[in-house]
C-alpha cells in the first residue's frame, strides 16, 4: 500500500510572496503518478497539479510547480505571487492502482 | 463541474439506520473511489472500484460496503449508523484508476 504524509499541518504566507508546501510518499511501484488538490471552504476537490513518475521534468501550471525528487520521494508544492483565493487546505496524494492523500496543510494567505 | 456526480447532497439519519450514497462517474471513466471526511481531517480511502470489480480496499468498516454496477455507477452503502460516521463522504472517478480522480461535490451525512 501507499502512503503519503505532509508534516506542515498549517503554513502562513504573506500575498504576493511565495509557499513552499512539503509531502513525502512511499510505493512499491515503479509507475504512479502525483498530484496536489486543493480544498476550498466549499470543501470541493480541485485539481491543482500533476506528475508522472517516470518523467524528470517537475511540472508547472501558471503559479504552481513542484519539486519532484524521486529518489528521495519527496514532492513539494510551491505556489508563486500568493492570492488571497489561494487559502485552502492542500492535499498531496499518490496513485498507482489506487490513490491515497495525505493529511494536509492549511494554508492561510495574509493580506 | 467535474462530471462526477453524488446525490443526496446532504443526508440526515438517526443512529442505528441504514443509508445509500449513490455516485455516477464521468463519461468514459471505468474506476470509482469512495473516500470518508471527518471534519477538518484527511480523505480516508475507503474502496476502489474499476469496471465492476474491487480493486482495493482501504480503512472501510465491516458495516460498510459498496458496489459498481455495469452502467460503471456505483453505491456505497452504511448500516448500523453510528455518531461517528458523521462525515463528508466523496466520491471520484478517473479513466484507469492510476491517473488523475475527479471529485464528486460530496455527501454530507448527519447522524443524530
Amino acid at each position: 500500500a501507499q502512503t503519503v504524509t505532509q508534516s506542515q499541518p498549517e503554513m502562513s504566507v504573506q500575498e504576493a510572496e511565495t509557499v513552499t508546501l512539503s509531502c513525502t510518499y512511499d510505493t512499491s511501484e515503479s509507475d504512479y503518478y502525483l498530484f496536489w488538490y486543493k480544498q476550498p471552504p466549499s470543501r470541493q476537490m480541485i485539481l491543482v497539479i500533476r506528475q508522472e513518475a517516470y518523467k524528470q521534468q517537475n511540472a508547472t501550471e501558471n503559479r504552481f510547480s513542484v519539486n519532484f525528487q524521486k529518489a528521495a520521494k519527496s514532492f513539494s508544492l510551491k505556489i508563486s505571487d500568493s492570492q488571497l483565493g489561494d487559502a485552502a487546505m492542500y492535499f498531496c496524494a499518490s496513485a498507482a492502482n489506487d490513490m491515497r492523500f495525505g493529511a494536509g496543510t492549511r494554508l492561510t494567505v495574509k493580506p | 463541474d467535474s462530471g462526477v456526480t453524488q446525490t443526496p447532497k446532504h443526508l440526515i439519519t438517526a443512529t442505528g439506520q441504514r443509508v445509500t450514497l449513490r455516485c455516477s462517474p464521468r463519461s468514459g471513466d471505468l474506476s470509482v473511489y469512495w473516500y470518508q471526511q471527518s471534519l477538518d481531517q484527511g480523505l480516508q480511502f475507503l474502496i476502489q472500484y474499476y469496471n465492476g470489480e474491487e480493486r482495493a480496499k482501504g480503512n472501510i468498516l465491516e458495516r460498510f460496503s459498496a458496489q459498481q454496477f455495469p452502467d460503471l455507477h456505483s453505491e456505497l452503502n452504511l448500516s448500523s449508523l453510528e455518531l461517528g460516521d458523521s462525515a463528508l463522504y466523496f466520491c471520484a472517478s478517473s479513466p484507469d484508476g492510476n491517473t488523475e480522480a475527479f471529485f464528486g461535490q460530496g455527501t454530507r451525512l448527519t447522524v443524530v
